[in-house]
């Protein structure tokens, strides 16, 4: 079945040490969005990817990355993750040719800072 | 940013249709409205949208208010597999793509 993999599902890294989380698709679509959702809070957009093309959220910490070496795959780099993002993070896709433009989600990356 | 307000928590028993409601006062005209659900562990899913005129697919109806400033997703007989938080969007074009603007979700139990 297509569709979109996080991995890993759980993430536990050390205050200020450097943290990737990875995604892949295999729907083929041309957006990739990089979703963070903190306890009890609704997803907040962090920044997506139009092809090659980046778009960050005004708002988006600088301390946020994100790479896009091909269709497939996604990373959001971390560089120095503090306890407050502590958090899931939500990759998601879509294609701007689909049906409803609708965002496939895939089951999220929580990372837990020590 | 658009803003869209649905109540907390809603409780609904088995078999039983459920009404979600859900204010957005200041949609423009050209916001779709998405709803999408989380359960338990899980990414949000697509559920249902529209823009003026209500909409049924096989998970939900969508009612849409006539002045489009509230919409209400249906789910005709709940099961206890539609317990998650249910969230109500307004897709928005914005600096050049489509961009979801989540509520804060409104978190459905469902009883035997």
């Amino acid at each position: 079945d297509a569709m979109v993999i996080q991995n890993p599902r759980y993430q536990v890294t050390q205050f200020g040490k450097p943290v990737t989380l990875s995604c892949s698709q295999t729907l083929n679509h041309n957006v990739m969005y990089w979703y963070q959702q903190k306890s009890s809070q609704a997803p907040k957009l962090l920044f997506h990817y139009y092809d090659k093309d980046f778009n960050n959220e005004a708002d988006t910490p600088d301390n946020f990355q994100s790479r896009r070496p091909n269709t497939s795959f996604c990373f959001l780099d971390i560089r120095s993750p503090g306890l407050g993002d502590a958090a899931m993070y939500l990759c998601a896709t879509s294609s701007p040719r689909g049906r409803a433009d609708e965002q496939y989600f895939g089951p999220g990356t929580r990372l837990t800072v020590t | 940013d658009a803003k869209t307000t649905q109540p907390n928590s809603m409780e609904s028993n088995e078999e039983e249709p459920v009404h979600l409601p859900c204010n957005h006062s200041t949609i423009s005209g050209t916001d779709y409205i998405h709803w999408y659900r989380q359960l338990p562990s899980q990414g949000p899913e697509y559920v249902i949208h529209g823009l003026t005129s209500n909409v049924n697919n096989r998970m939900a109806s969508l009612a849409i208010a006539e002045d489009r400033k509230s919409s209400t997703l249906i789910l005709h007989r709940a099961t206890l597999r539609d317990a998650a938080v249910y969230y109500c969007i307004l897709r928005r074009f914005s600096g050049g793509y489509n961009k979801l603007i989540f509520g804060a979700g409104t978190r459905l139990a469902v009883h035997p």
